[in-house]
């Protein structure tokens, strides 16, 4: 079964800084990667997937994410941060088969101060 | 479209009583999913189906049963209300192909006392 960890349950940032939020899996297979982030009071919204190709995908709202085959990881990135990105984010893996379900990740909440 | 709809948003039960969490989907999805939301451990699946009369259990079952009577609904029943089954429940929905890309519901927030 796959599992995924990430790194940081809680950031704290000031606006304008960058923002990286690790994110590691494991499972031997092929994997679907995603980013969800759950603002405040609010459902789950996708951010961004890799399914294949590039490793480095672009999401909403100015997010991005690498996919490192090799490290297991699929870290998610911003240059500059906004008040409004505070949010929790997570993490999901899926192997990349018929049935397969989703595995989340326990969350990073960001808080970003004005 | 409505997308992915939770009744009710909001329930307080008593241990003990029994309850039906209702998600429907408009977007003619095969596959849907339950999942709880608890502080520090993530979304976890409770129960999911691959089609209309089909479900299987995921990493958290106990106490949950489900049904799956028409593709466009998913019900989520507790017999008996535990406090530890206090928690957030979202519901998800995707395509039979694709690449598991979900997309979830509002979410129903109950509280056992």
């Amino acid at each position: 079964a796959q599992s995924v960890s990430q790194h940081n349950h809680h950031v704290i940032l000031s606006e304008a800084a960058s923002l990286e939020l690790g994110c590691n899996y494991s499972y031997g297979g092929t994997v679907n990667l995603f980013w969800y982030v759950q603002y405040p009071g609010q459902h789950l919204q996708l951010l961004l997937k890799y399914f294949s190709g590039d490793p480095l995908v672009k999401g909403i709202k100015g997010f991005e994410a690498e996919f490192i085959k090799s490290k297991f990881s699929f870290n998610l990135r911003k240059p500059s941060v906004q008040w409004s990105d505070t949010a929790e984010y997570f993490c999901a893996v899926s192997p990349n088969s018929g049935y397969s379900t989703l595995t989340f990740g326990k969350g990073t909440m960001l808080l970003v101060s004005p | 479209n409505a997308g992915v709809t939770q009744t009710p948003k909001f329930r307080v039960l008593k241990t003990g009583q029994s309850m039906t969490l209702l998600c429907a989907q408009d977007m003619n999805h095969e596959y849907m999913y339950w999942y709880r939301q608890d502080p520090g451990m993530g979304l976890r699946l409770i129960h999911y189906s691959v089609g209309e009369g089909t479900t299987a259990k995921g990493e958290v079952p106990d106490g949950y049963n489900v049904s799956r009577l028409k593709k466009q609904n998913f019900l989520l029943g507790l017999e008996s209300a535990a406090p530890s089954q206090t928690s957030v429940y979202f519901c998800a929905s995707r395509t039979s192909g694709g690449f598991n890309e979900q997309y979830f519901g509002p979410g129903t927030r109950l509280t056992v006392t």
